[in-house]
């Protein structure tokens, strides 16, 4: 079947500017992670999703990230006020439940100008 | 809490040779679990293989194998028959039993030489 998939693959944006990147996650999928991976370092968490809800975003590193995940399948992660250090890959991951395997999206990468 | 230490930032193989990748790690968790991922230039994280940590036998997935030792808090990834599509970064990561966070190491960037 499908896998994680994320959109855009890319993208280019200016310091100040509103940005939202997309996860739609494999079907049937009910955990729903997203991590950030700066350069030269392993992905961090930001925030897990059980169904609907934000289980633990204890990960997003201030009040300009938001995730929402409305009818517990894509996730969208919403970044204000874009600022250079937000450059990174974005990764999406999902699990059949909290325990199982998390298998990967491929990933934005963001950069900030 | 969990930290995890990859101490080889680059290994090299030669094609169809053999090559362990070492992970030490620290966790508070009594029951976790353990993972090597790959991740290829496509940046596409992807599972080399899974490890329970109260199971005492070793995981093994087709050439991949772990040598883990648990009172050590060591788990390291063994490739045999190294092929050129091995080549990738590989991340070790725990992960606590019922929780859900990923915590990976820097990762050990592995080339494999024709």
């Amino acid at each position: 079947g499908a896998g994680v998939s994320q959109t855009p693959s890319n993208k280019v944006t200016e310091k100040g500017k509103y940005v939202e990147l997309r996860c739609d996650p494999i079907s049937g999928h009910t955990a729903l992670y997203w991590y950030r991976q700066s350069l030269g370092q392993g992905p961090e968490f930001l925030i897990y999703f059980q169904g609907t809800g934000a289980a633990d975003d204890s990960g997003l590193p201030n009040d300009r990230f938001f995730a929402v995940r409305p009818e517990g399948s894509v996730s969208t992660l919403k970044i204000q006020r874009t600022e250079r250090g937000d450059s990174a890959v974005y990764l999406c991951a999902s699990s059949l439940t909290v325990t199982d395997t998390q298998y990967f999206g491929p990933g934005t990468r963001l950069t900030v100008l | 809490a969990q930290t995890v230490t990859q101490s080889q930032p680059e290994m090299s193989v030669q094609e169809a040779e053999t090559v362990t990748l070492s992970c030490t790690y620290d966790t508070s968790e009594s029951d976790y679990y353990l993972f090597w991922y790959k991740q290829p230039p496509s940046r596409q994280m992807i599972l080399v293989i899974r490890q329970e940590a109260y199971k005492q036998q070793n995981a093994t997935e087709n050439r991949f194998s772990v040598n883990f030792q648990k009172a050590a808090k060591s788990f390291s990834l063994k490739i045999s028959d190294s092929q050129l599509g091995d080549a990738a970064m590989y991340f070790c990561a725990p992960a606590g039993a019922g929780s859900y966070q990923l915590t990976f190491g820097k990762g050990t960037k592995l080339s494999v030489i024709p």
